[in-house]
């Protein structure tokens, strides 16, 4: 597909499990961000990609969040010990370059409920 | 630390002009962008600002001033698909981009 894709769309998990979020950038985009999105909030920053590293994770808001994106295209947020409080849409985005003047292109998010 | 300041909600008529104002305060500043955000639906891109002054792109203007730090989004010519959320977004220091949580805006006729 042209655009960024992100799966699955929605999960639904008990307080405790262990959850994955794919996201399949853009073709050739090098950077990938990941948002974290309440209801009537804006996105909230979690993690960015240049490549296969993350150039800033100052976003994680804890120990439970890890992300991966181990050859530079597709990537993987990971949540262990889910809480309630995690429950939110998990916005992907992909920019041709990690330089500021690239528009982020968002995937549709994948919304997690956490029981 | 880093903040962006925007108005919850705003109400317009078709037809009419509405201006959607945007303060900030960030580490670093790379460029600013406001964003669209139909409800259930991911952020469209819609402007961005680097330089003072305005960008007019169809019906859409964004203004920057940085030695204030503000911005506002002008949309003219309302119509009523353009109810939407309206994210403004800082890239400051390491371009990494950071949201405000946005305006409503209802477009009523």
């Amino acid at each position: 597909g042209a655009g960024v894709s992100q799966t699955p769309s929605n999960k639904v998990t008990e307080k405790g499990k262990y959850v994955e979020l794919r996201c399949d950038p853009i073709s050739g985009h090098t950077a990938l961000y990941w948002y974290r999105q309440s209801l009537g909030q804006g996105p909230e920053f979690l993690i960015y990609f240049q490549g296969t590293g993350a150039a800033d994770d100052s976003g994680l808001p804890n120990d439970r969040f890890f992300a991966v994106r181990p050859e530079g295209s597709v990537s993987t947020l990971k949540i262990q010990r889910t809480e309630r409080g995690d429950s939110a849409v998990y916005l992907c985005a992909s920019s041709p370059s990690g330089r500021s003047t690239g528009e982020l292109f968002f995937g549709e998010g994948s919304r997690l409920t956490v029981l | 630390g880093q903040n962006i300041d925007q108005p919850t909600e705003m109400t317009a008529t078709e037809g009419a002009i509405v201006q959607i104002n945007c303060t900030y305060q960030t580490s670093g500043f790379n460029g600013l962008f406001w964003y669209q955000q139909h409800a259930g639906e991911a952020p469209t891109f819609l402007s961005y600002n680097v330089l003072d002054g305005l960008e007019e792109k169809g019906r859409f203007s964004s203004f920057l001033s940085r030695s204030k730090g503000y911005s506002y989004l002008l949309l003219k010519e309302l119509q009523m698909k353009d109810s939407a959320s309206y994210l403004c977004a800082v890239s400051g220091g390491g371009f990494k981009t950071i949201f405000g949580a946005g305006t409503r805006l209802f477009v009523k006729a």
